[in-house]
Protein backbone atom coordinates (compact mmCIF):
# COMPACT_ATOMS: atom_id res chain seq x y z
CA UNK A 1 0.00 0.00 0.00
CA UNK A 2 0.96 3.66 -0.74
CA UNK A 3 0.78 6.42 1.86
CA UNK A 4 3.29 8.21 4.26
CA UNK A 5 4.30 6.62 7.40
CA UNK A 6 5.20 8.32 10.99
CA UNK A 7 7.12 7.03 13.77
CA UNK A 8 6.73 6.82 16.20
CA UNK A 9 3.08 7.52 17.13
CA UNK A 10 3.96 8.37 21.33
CA UNK A 11 7.11 10.38 21.99
CA UNK A 12 8.47 11.58 25.18
CA UNK A 13 11.17 13.46 26.01
CA UNK A 14 13.19 15.57 28.47
CA UNK A 15 13.38 18.82 28.78
CA UNK A 16 17.08 19.73 26.68
CA UNK A 17 16.62 16.72 24.91
CA UNK A 18 17.02 16.39 21.56
CA UNK A 19 14.38 14.07 19.41
CA UNK A 20 13.92 13.12 16.07
CA UNK A 21 10.57 12.53 14.14
CA UNK A 22 10.53 9.81 10.96
CA UNK A 23 8.47 11.28 7.91
CA UNK A 24 8.25 8.34 5.24
CA UNK A 25 6.57 7.78 2.05
CA UNK A 26 6.37 5.73 -1.13
CA UNK A 27 4.23 7.39 -2.84
CA UNK A 28 6.94 9.00 -5.44
CA UNK A 29 6.17 12.00 -4.05
CA UNK A 30 8.40 15.32 -4.56
CA UNK A 31 7.24 17.65 -1.81
CA UNK A 32 7.07 17.06 1.86
CA UNK A 33 5.99 19.01 4.51
CA UNK A 34 5.89 19.01 8.23
CA UNK A 35 3.16 20.74 10.33
CA UNK A 36 2.52 21.67 14.01
CA UNK A 37 -1.12 21.24 15.63
CA UNK A 38 -2.25 22.60 18.96
CA UNK A 39 -5.46 22.05 20.36
CA UNK A 40 -8.34 24.21 18.83
CA UNK A 41 -5.91 25.55 16.11
CA UNK A 42 -4.79 24.77 13.03
CA UNK A 43 -1.73 23.51 11.38
CA UNK A 44 0.92 25.64 11.18
CA UNK A 45 3.89 25.16 8.41
CA UNK A 46 7.02 24.33 9.85
CA UNK A 47 9.61 23.49 7.43
CA UNK A 48 8.79 22.24 3.74
CA UNK A 49 11.08 20.55 0.75
CA UNK A 50 10.07 21.10 -2.86
CA UNK A 51 12.97 18.52 -4.10
CA UNK A 52 15.36 16.71 -2.58
CA UNK A 53 18.18 18.32 -0.95
CA UNK A 54 16.27 21.75 -0.62
CA UNK A 55 13.97 22.66 2.10
CA UNK A 56 12.73 25.93 2.80
CA UNK A 57 11.44 27.54 6.99
CA UNK A 58 8.19 27.61 7.02
CA UNK A 59 6.22 30.08 9.79
CA UNK A 60 7.45 28.61 13.02
CA UNK A 61 10.75 27.05 12.14
CA UNK A 62 12.68 28.18 15.45
CA UNK A 63 13.86 25.39 17.27
CA UNK A 64 13.37 22.84 14.53
CA UNK A 65 15.52 21.62 12.02
CA UNK A 66 14.97 19.32 8.95
CA UNK A 67 16.89 16.95 6.17
CA UNK A 68 16.19 15.71 2.88
CA UNK A 69 18.77 13.43 1.76
CA UNK A 70 16.50 10.87 -0.07
CA UNK A 71 12.89 11.40 -2.21
CA UNK A 72 10.74 9.29 0.10
CA UNK A 73 12.20 10.73 4.06
CA UNK A 74 12.28 13.89 5.56
CA UNK A 75 13.10 13.83 9.21
CA UNK A 76 12.23 16.68 11.64
CA UNK A 77 14.56 17.18 14.78
CA UNK A 78 13.24 19.14 17.67
CA UNK A 79 15.67 20.48 19.67
CA UNK A 80 16.00 21.87 23.10
CA UNK A 81 15.71 25.34 21.65
CA UNK A 82 12.08 24.60 21.20
CA UNK A 83 10.63 26.81 23.69
CA UNK A 84 7.41 24.69 23.89
CA UNK A 85 7.36 21.28 21.66
CA UNK A 86 4.82 19.43 22.86
CA UNK A 87 2.23 19.03 19.80
CA UNK A 88 0.56 17.03 17.51
CA UNK A 89 3.28 16.71 14.67
CA UNK A 90 2.14 16.06 11.39
CA UNK A 91 3.77 15.37 8.02
CA UNK A 92 2.52 15.63 4.37
CA UNK A 93 3.33 15.23 0.85
CA UNK A 94 2.07 16.44 -2.99
CA UNK A 95 3.28 14.80 -6.13
CA UNK A 96 4.88 18.40 -7.28
CA UNK A 97 5.36 20.97 -4.71
CA UNK A 98 5.15 24.12 -7.26
CA UNK A 99 1.69 22.93 -8.57
CA UNK A 100 -2.24 22.80 -7.09
CA UNK A 101 -2.51 19.03 -5.53
CA UNK A 102 -4.11 18.01 -2.80
CA UNK A 103 -1.46 17.03 0.65
CA UNK A 104 -1.50 13.54 1.79
CA UNK A 105 -0.86 13.40 5.65
CA UNK A 106 0.79 10.91 7.73
CA UNK A 107 -1.09 9.17 10.86
CA UNK A 108 0.93 12.10 13.37
CA UNK A 109 3.07 11.63 16.15
CA UNK A 110 2.14 13.45 19.72
CA UNK A 111 5.47 14.64 21.33
CA UNK A 112 5.22 15.23 25.18
CA UNK A 113 8.05 17.19 27.08
CA UNK A 114 7.83 16.29 30.54
CA UNK B 1 -3.19 41.51 9.53
CA UNK B 2 -3.91 37.96 7.64
CA UNK B 3 -6.55 35.49 9.02
CA UNK B 4 -8.42 32.79 8.34
CA UNK B 5 -11.14 31.66 10.74
CA UNK B 6 -13.93 29.24 10.65
CA UNK B 7 -17.22 28.90 13.05
CA UNK B 8 -15.10 28.40 16.42
CA UNK B 9 -18.19 26.61 18.11
CA UNK B 10 -18.90 22.70 17.34
CA UNK B 11 -21.58 22.80 15.03
CA UNK B 12 -24.42 20.27 16.72
CA UNK B 13 -26.97 18.80 14.13
CA UNK B 14 -29.47 16.03 13.81
CA UNK B 15 -28.88 12.77 11.26
CA UNK B 16 -30.18 13.85 7.86
CA UNK B 17 -29.86 17.77 8.02
CA UNK B 18 -27.85 19.57 6.06
CA UNK B 19 -24.46 21.00 7.34
CA UNK B 20 -22.87 23.95 6.52
CA UNK B 21 -19.37 24.92 7.85
CA UNK B 22 -18.09 28.51 7.26
CA UNK B 23 -14.05 29.21 6.43
CA UNK B 24 -13.66 33.37 6.04
CA UNK B 25 -10.65 35.25 5.48
CA UNK B 26 -8.99 38.45 5.16
CA UNK B 27 -6.07 39.99 3.53
CA UNK B 28 -5.51 37.45 1.42
CA UNK B 29 -6.08 36.60 -2.58
CA UNK B 30 -6.17 32.61 -2.66
CA UNK B 31 -5.58 30.87 -6.38
CA UNK B 32 -7.96 27.82 -4.84
CA UNK B 33 -8.99 26.22 -1.08
CA UNK B 34 -9.28 22.66 0.03
CA UNK B 35 -11.27 21.03 2.80
CA UNK B 36 -10.00 18.19 4.86
CA UNK B 37 -11.72 15.97 7.59
CA UNK B 38 -9.86 15.22 10.63
CA UNK B 39 -10.75 12.56 13.18
CA UNK B 40 -9.46 13.03 16.51
CA UNK B 41 -5.54 11.60 16.38
CA UNK B 42 -5.67 11.24 13.35
CA UNK B 43 -3.76 13.21 10.16
CA UNK B 44 -6.33 15.61 7.63
CA UNK B 45 -7.79 13.41 4.93
CA UNK B 46 -8.25 15.20 1.53
CA UNK B 47 -11.89 15.91 0.45
CA UNK B 48 -12.17 18.81 -2.00
CA UNK B 49 -10.90 22.02 -4.06
CA UNK B 50 -12.07 24.61 -5.34
CA UNK B 51 -10.17 27.13 -7.68
CA UNK B 52 -10.89 30.92 -7.69
CA UNK B 53 -12.40 31.12 -10.71
CA UNK B 54 -15.42 28.32 -9.95
CA UNK B 55 -18.15 29.16 -7.48
CA UNK B 56 -19.36 25.78 -6.87
CA UNK B 57 -17.70 22.44 -6.80
CA UNK B 58 -19.58 18.30 -5.69
CA UNK B 59 -18.71 15.18 -4.60
CA UNK B 60 -21.01 12.75 -3.56
CA UNK B 61 -22.85 14.57 -0.92
CA UNK B 62 -20.30 17.40 -0.52
CA UNK B 63 -20.80 20.48 -1.97
CA UNK B 64 -18.32 23.76 -1.25
CA UNK B 65 -18.75 27.06 -2.77
CA UNK B 66 -16.11 30.30 -3.01
CA UNK B 67 -17.26 33.41 -2.84
CA UNK B 68 -14.19 35.91 -3.69
CA UNK B 69 -15.66 38.76 -3.38
CA UNK B 70 -17.17 37.88 0.53
CA UNK B 71 -14.03 36.14 0.87
CA UNK B 72 -15.44 33.22 2.03
CA UNK B 73 -16.06 29.59 1.75
CA UNK B 74 -19.25 27.76 2.32
CA UNK B 75 -18.82 23.53 2.96
CA UNK B 76 -22.20 21.69 2.81
CA UNK B 77 -22.80 17.96 3.75
CA UNK B 78 -26.35 17.14 2.63
CA UNK B 79 -28.35 14.12 4.26
CA UNK B 80 -25.62 14.06 7.25
CA UNK B 81 -24.85 10.81 9.05
CA UNK B 82 -23.00 10.68 12.08
CA UNK B 83 -20.15 8.93 10.22
CA UNK B 84 -19.77 12.50 9.14
CA UNK B 85 -18.62 13.48 13.01
CA UNK B 86 -15.15 14.79 12.92
CA UNK B 87 -13.45 18.20 12.44
CA UNK B 88 -13.10 20.26 8.78
CA UNK B 89 -10.40 22.07 8.25
CA UNK B 90 -10.48 24.47 5.17
CA UNK B 91 -7.03 25.50 3.45
CA UNK B 92 -5.87 28.60 1.46
CA UNK B 93 -3.00 28.52 -1.17
CA UNK B 94 -1.81 31.93 -2.71
CA UNK B 95 -0.68 32.24 -6.11
CA UNK B 96 3.38 31.84 -5.82
CA UNK B 97 3.60 29.75 -3.16
CA UNK B 98 3.90 26.65 -4.41
CA UNK B 99 2.14 24.13 -2.73
CA UNK B 100 2.15 25.68 1.08
CA UNK B 101 -1.12 25.68 2.83
CA UNK B 102 -2.50 27.98 4.89
CA UNK B 103 -4.60 26.50 7.44
CA UNK B 104 -7.85 27.42 9.42
CA UNK B 105 -8.48 25.94 13.38
CA UNK B 106 -10.70 23.93 11.95
CA UNK B 107 -14.66 23.32 13.13
CA UNK B 108 -15.84 20.88 14.84
CA UNK B 109 -19.13 18.44 13.68
CA UNK B 110 -21.26 16.54 15.60
CA UNK B 111 -24.25 14.44 13.79
CA UNK B 112 -26.74 13.07 16.41
CA UNK B 113 -28.75 10.13 15.15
Amino acid sequence: DGGITQSPKYLFRKEGQNVTLSCEQNLNHDAMYWYRQDPGQGLRLIYYSQIVNDFQKGDIAEGYSVSREKKESFPLTVTSAQKNPTAFYLCASTPKGLSVNEQFFGPGTRLTVL
Amino acid sequence: SQKIEQNSEALNIQEGKTATLTCNYTNYSPAYLQWYRQDPGRGPVFLLLIRENEKEKRKERLKVTFDTTLKQSLFHITASQPADSATYLCALSLYNQGGKLIFGQGTELSVKP
